[in-house]
């Protein structure tokens, strides 16, 4: 069964913790991408990889860190220096080489909440 | 700056009618332009993507079109169906400056409900 599966669905953190979300993929897709969605507003760019044991920062990178240490995955790390995390966050995948289509497949969301 | 609009932010249609949701964007450097469907509470889905030369692309009752000179696209639904209920969303898709992939502008969507 491929495709990219993301853990876990729903994610309660107290204010001052840190917390990993996972995203896993078996398309071998060599870039993978984190965005964060919030109500109203269009998707936002966190972190991407395009090849293993490298990342760039997105337009939101400050209060988050990501690995990309094997090809498959690609966890996010929300630190307490991200002052507003309660957000779906998506992790979405594609194949590198080729700029025209690039399609992004995403994964099905964790949904977190800062309490 | 590089930015998607979409028209309208929402839309209720009963089921069994047509419509078209709109989206403007000013986006430079162009790769394509891409609909997604979005359920509450899942990720999109891609439902079409379209380059620069490409004016319409179908997918069953999905019918998207681009005009890249006045940069506009519209995806309209054919007899709609209850499970087209979802947010709709236009990407614009720009080159990362130096890399292999694209880096994706996304609108904020169009929020439809299909009413029987």
């Amino acid at each position: 069964d491929g495709g990219i599966t993301q853990s876990p669905k729903y994610l309660f953190r107290k204010e001052g913790q840190n917390v990993t979300l996972s995203c896993e993929q078996n398309l071998n897709h060599d870039a993978m991408y984190w965005y964060r969605q919030d109500p109203g507003q269009g998707l936002r760019l966190i972190y991407y990889s395009q090849i293993v044991n490298d990342f760039q920062k997105g337009d939101i990178a400050e209060g988050y860190s990501v690995s990309r240490e094997k090809k498959e995955s690609f966890p996010l790390t929300v630190t307490s220096a991200q002052k507003n995390p309660t957000a779906f966050y998506l992790c979405a995948s594609s194949m590198s080489g080729g700029v025209s289509y690039n399609e992004q497949f995403f994964g099905p969301g964790t949904r977190l909440t800062v309490l | 700056k590089n930015q998607v609009e979409q028209s309208p932010q929402s839309l209720i249609i009963l089921e069994g009618k047509n419509c078209t949701l709109q989206c403007n964007y000013t986006v430079s450097p162009f790769s394509n332009l891409r609909w997604y469907k979005q359920d509450t509470g899942r990720g999109p889905v891609s439902l079409t993507i379209m380059t620069f030369s490409e004016n319409t692309k179908s997918n069953g009752r999905y019918t998207a079109t681009l005009d890249a000179d006045t940069k506009q696209s519209s995806l309209h639904i054919t007899a709609s169906q209850l499970s087209d209920s979802a947010s709709y969303i236009c990407v614009v898709s720009t080159p990362f400056y130096g890399g292999a992939t694209n880096k994706l502008i996304f609108g904020t969507g169009t929020l439809l409900a299909v009413q029987p």
